[in-house]
């Protein structure tokens, strides 16, 4: 089965900081995807990579930086976090660019 | 750029009856993904969609894709309280790579 991990469940950080979001998968994926939920928004692509140390901006990359150094982790950065983005932020990867992905189990942040 | 619409976004139902969650999408497409999330968890995949006319089918959940349309259908046949989540239907676009693009989700709860 895939597995698709983050490094948090909940996190709570100030407005200011520095966050990181790690994800790691364990199926050798090319494709890594990092996502936004929020309440009558649905899901919203912030970037993604098709290979390490490549990225794509998605629909709502302002405020949001990525790093791929290798295949199986992708982290997401808030350079300096606000409260607009608190938010669910989820993980996903897909073996390649067509195929179904597989998402990991979120991380809840709160930005205070 | 694309959109995706479902409908209905909320539908609460009885135990036993029928219905179907409708997916709507702007443009060319010939692969759609049905998604379940339960709450406080993460997406589940259900069904990849591959062409027109395509029909999926698990236990109680049947979706089905009109490329020519743009419409994708989930249809429950005699819902248990299991089913209740909610379920999300995204497109890949033809020119969109790997880039899904998501409807806003349809809650369900199914009722005893």
């Amino acid at each position: 089965d895939v597995k698709v991990t983050q490094s948090s469940r909940y996190l709570v950080k100030r407005t200011g900081e520095k966050v990181f979001l790690e994800c790691v998968q364990d199926m050798d994926h090319e494709n890594m995807f990092w996502y936004r939920q929020d309440p009558g928004l649905g899901l919203r692509l912030i970037y993604f990579s098709y290979d390490v140390k490549m990225k794509e901006k998605g629909d709502i990359p302002e405020g949001y930086s990525v790093s791929r150094e290798k295949k199986e982790r992708f982290s997401l950065i808030l350079e300096s976090a606000s409260t607009n983005q608190t938010s669910m932020y989820l993980c996903a990867s897909s073996l390649t660019a067509r195929d179904t992905q597989y998402f990991g189990p979120g991380t809840r942040l709160t930005v205070l | 750029e694309l959109k995706v619409e479902q409908n209905p976004l909320f539908l609460s139902m009885q135990e036993g009856k029928n219905y179907t969650i409708y997916c709507n999408y702007s443009t060319t497409s010939d692969r759609l993904y049905w998604y379940r999330q339960d709450p406080g968890k993460s997406l589940e995949s259900l069904f990849v969609l591959l062409s027109n006319g395509a029909v999926k089918q698990e236990g109680r959940l049947m979706a089905s894709l009109d490329t020519k349309a743009r419409l994708s259908t989930l249809h429950i046949t005699a819902a248990v309280h299991d089913l209740s989540a909610t379920y999300f239907c995204a497109v890949d676009g033809e020119t969109s790579g790997s880039r899904l693009t998501f409807g806003e989700g349809t809650q369900l709860t199914v009722n005893p």
